[in-house]
């Protein structure tokens, strides 16, 4: 069982690039959500969904986009990187509402010269 | 959700019991207490959580003050793979995912052989 998986691993964008960093999880899981972690600031919420096609902002969502299509994948677009997007970002998901064990994926360490 | 309070950092020697404590003396009584753990480089990983009463799982015990207004996560015996940084947090269970999990700086264990 993969759990949820991102991708890449590690990632190296020119100020102004776009890109999209890919969460999918095999768990049926109805609620996935991003993070970033920055050092001493702990993880913040960026954006998150409770199902297909329904997302919403959290904590710090400028600067980025996501979509929901599928159950499985929640999508992560940066449309104009900036330098202050460097950050290691972190997809998690859980079963639904009132359930609270979060599962994360191992990361994706984005930097932005 | 209230604050939780935690050490910056602890020391425990490898095979002892490790007791992190955390304070949340402004907790509600819908409130419960979570503990997450992140080994350096990798996702949060949830390890336990609990309303009032003591909890136990194969990964650790928590034990919650009458009061509720502290915490504590005990790693019977720790291992050099336990080191890692423990987050305590509090929320209510069934509410938004709106207002989502607040990791904090944590606390950093390092176990010692």
């Amino acid at each position: 069982n993969a759990g949820v998986t991102q991708t890449p691993k590690f990632q190296v964008l020119k100020t102004g690039q776009s890109m999209t960093l890919q969460c999918a999880q095999d768990m049926n899981h109805e609620y996935m959500s991003w993070y970033r972690q920055d050092p001493g600031m702990g993880l913040r919420l960026i954006h998150y969904s409770v199902g297909a096609g329904i997302t919403d902002q959290g904590e710090v969502p400028n600067g980025y986009n996501v979509s929901r299509s599928t159950t499985e994948d929640f999508p992560l677009r940066l449309l104009s990187a900036a330098p202050s997007q460097t950050s290691v970002y972190f997809c998690a998901s859980s079963q639904g509402l009132g359930v609270e064990k979060l599962f994360f994926g191992s990361g994706t360490q984005l930097s932005v010269l | 959700d209230a604050k939780t309070t935690q050490p910056t950092s602890m020391d425990c020697a490898e095979g002892r019991a490790a007791n992190l404590p955390c304070n949340h003396s402004t907790i509600s009584g819908n409130e419960y207490v979570y503990w997450y753990r992140q080994i350096h480089s990798q996702g949060p990983q949830y390890i336990i959580h609990g309303l009032k009463n003591n909890e136990t799982n194969e990964m650790a015990s928590l034990i919650i003050t009458e009061d509720r207004k502290s915490s504590t996560l005990i790693l019977p015996h720790a291992t050099l793979r336990d080191t890692a940084v423990y987050y305590c947090i509090v929320r209510v269970s069934e509410r938004s995912y709106g207002q989502n999990f607040v990791f904090g700086p944590g606390t950093r264990l390092s176990v010692l052989p």
